[in-house]
């Protein structure tokens, strides 16, 4: 079941400088995309979260864009700092009249900034 | 700032014992659910629990598992007869409205021998 995923196991970029994390996922009906930061031994932590009807939504140093006709959306970190260092999680859910509030996760995709 | 605890941490048992695992959602939130990640997989949604009753669930939450909210502030997952591949990391959490973002607890490390 890949209705959700994300390609690229990993990421590294120097801090300062912009991080860009890709989701694509495949069930047209999913409608709600959110952004979880995991570190170890801890659990998902919540960013950022997106709607359909939206293209873009931005808290801070964090924007996500949503190309719904690609079904892909991406997070933008910028700046990068060290302490974003963590596994990313794309998840979705189909929140249409009597859907699912269940999230979809990808498998993440972790992310190393160095200093 | 509020957040979601679970107890314990770390729960290791022997396969077909029963094991409780314990939650404490964000307190003015009113939707529950449970997730679990086994070692190298996807977080995977089990049951959400709204107004006391499951709301949905999927096809791992079979007839050993069940979910109770006891009291004004505990919400528990109940694993009947545990099996070896009920080893997982076990996340609750908790959602103020149905369609909101959803805040996880740190997790319940569950080792079945």
């Amino acid at each position: 079941d890949q209705q959700v995923k994300q390609n690229s196991p990993s990421l590294s970029v120097q801090e300062g400088r912009i991080s860009i994390l890709n989701c694509d996922y495949t069930n047209s009906m999913f409608d709600y995309f959110l952004w979880y930061k995991k570190y170890p031994a801890e659990g998902p932590t919540f960013l950022i979260s997106i709607s359909s009807i939206k293209d873009k939504n931005e808290d801070g140093r964090f924007t996500v864009f949503l190309n719904k006709s690609a079904k892909h959306l991406s997070l933008h970190i910028v700046p990068s700092q060290p302490g974003d260092s963590a596994v990313y999680f794309c998840a979705a859910s189909a929140r249409v009249e009597g859907g699912s509030e269940k999230l979809v996760f990808g498998k993440g995709m972790k992310l190393t900034v160095n200093p | 700032e509020p957040e979601v605890t679970q107890t314990p941490s770390h729960q290791v048992t022997q396969m077909g014992q029963e094991v409780i695992l314990r939650c404490v959602p964000i307190s003015n939130h009113l939707y529950f659910y449970w997730y679990r990640q086994i070692l190298g997989q996807k977080v995977e949604f089990l049951v959400s629990f709204y107004n006391n009753e499951i709301s949905e669930k999927s096809e791992i939450f079979d007839d050993q598992f069940s979910v109770e909210r006891p009291d004004g502030s505990n919400f528990t997952l109940k694993i009947r007869s545990t099996k070896l591949e009920d080893s997982a990391m076990y996340f609750c959490a908790s959602g103020l409205a149905r369609y909101n973002e959803q805040f996880f607890g740190p997790g319940t490390r569950l080792t079945v021998l």
